[in-house]
């Protein structure tokens, strides 16, 4: 059963306009939640994050949103560029000491 | 370069077969994490270290084990291979296991079951 749930499998964007990519979540346990990218023949690095007690966190182009009641988080990028495609990880965990519960991952293909 | 270092990046094996997978963490971070990506999937949680100690496992097979030694460094032992197994194995690092502020992870080893 998967906890974390990337429902769109692959997105193109045109450069310059917005991107948003979703993340839905069935645990209400989870209380911290984070996006990863990722380049291929790498691994995934730590793109932005957000916690239970807020409902948005804004870094540079990239915000994230957090919808509790609805168990949804969503990662805009705007603008967004061509260095953006990648695919993107969304990844969920439990207050304590419990690992990050990734989905499957959504792939951004950003057009010129 | 992450820090994090995963070794060897590629291996290709036969079925029934055992390998070793290296993982060095990045420095100053006690806690290490495998993760495995099959076609198609997430990154599938495996076992998590904690300064030598095993401290949480996932949906690990009994096939295969871990350690983390007093370096800090840690091996993924997979043996008995099946060719469902091929996949990318991910190691990351963590400065706290108590709360995530998000892992650092290695560029992954594949692995391939012929």
């Amino acid at each position: 059963d998967q906890q974390v749930k990337q429902n769109s499998p692959s997105l193109s964007v045109q450069e310059g306009r917005i991107s948003i990519l979703n993340c839905d979540y069935t645990n209400s346990m989870f209380d911290y939640f984070l996006w990863y990218k990722k380049y291929p023949a790498e691994g995934p690095t730590f793109l932005i994050s957000i916690s239970s007690i807020k409902d948005k966190n804004e870094d540079g182009r990239f915000t994230v949103f957090l919808n509790k009641s609805a168990k949804h988080l969503s990662l805009h990028i705007v603008p967004s560029q061509p260095g953006d495609s990648a695919v993107y990880f969304c990844a969920a965990s439990a207050e304590g000491n419990t690992p990050l519960v990734f989905g499957k991952g959504t792939r951004l293909s950003v057009i010129a | 370069d992450s820090g994090v270092t995963q070794t060897p990046k590629h291996l290709i094996t036969a079925t029934g077969q055992r390998v070793t997978l290296r993982c060095s963490p990045r420095s100053g971070d006690l806690s290490v994490y495998w993760y495995q990506q099959s076609l198609d999937q997430g990154l599938q949680f495996l076992i998590q270290y904690y300064n030598g100690e095993e401290r949480a496992k996932g949906n690990i097979l009994e096939r295969f084990s871990a350690q983390q030694f007093p370096d800090l460094h840690s091996e993924l032992n997979l043996s008995s291979l099946e060719l469902g197994d091929s996949a990318l194995y991910f190691c990351a690092s963590s400065v706290d296991p108590g709360r995530n502020y998000g892992y650092t992870f290695g560029s992954g080893t594949r692995l391939t079951v012929v």
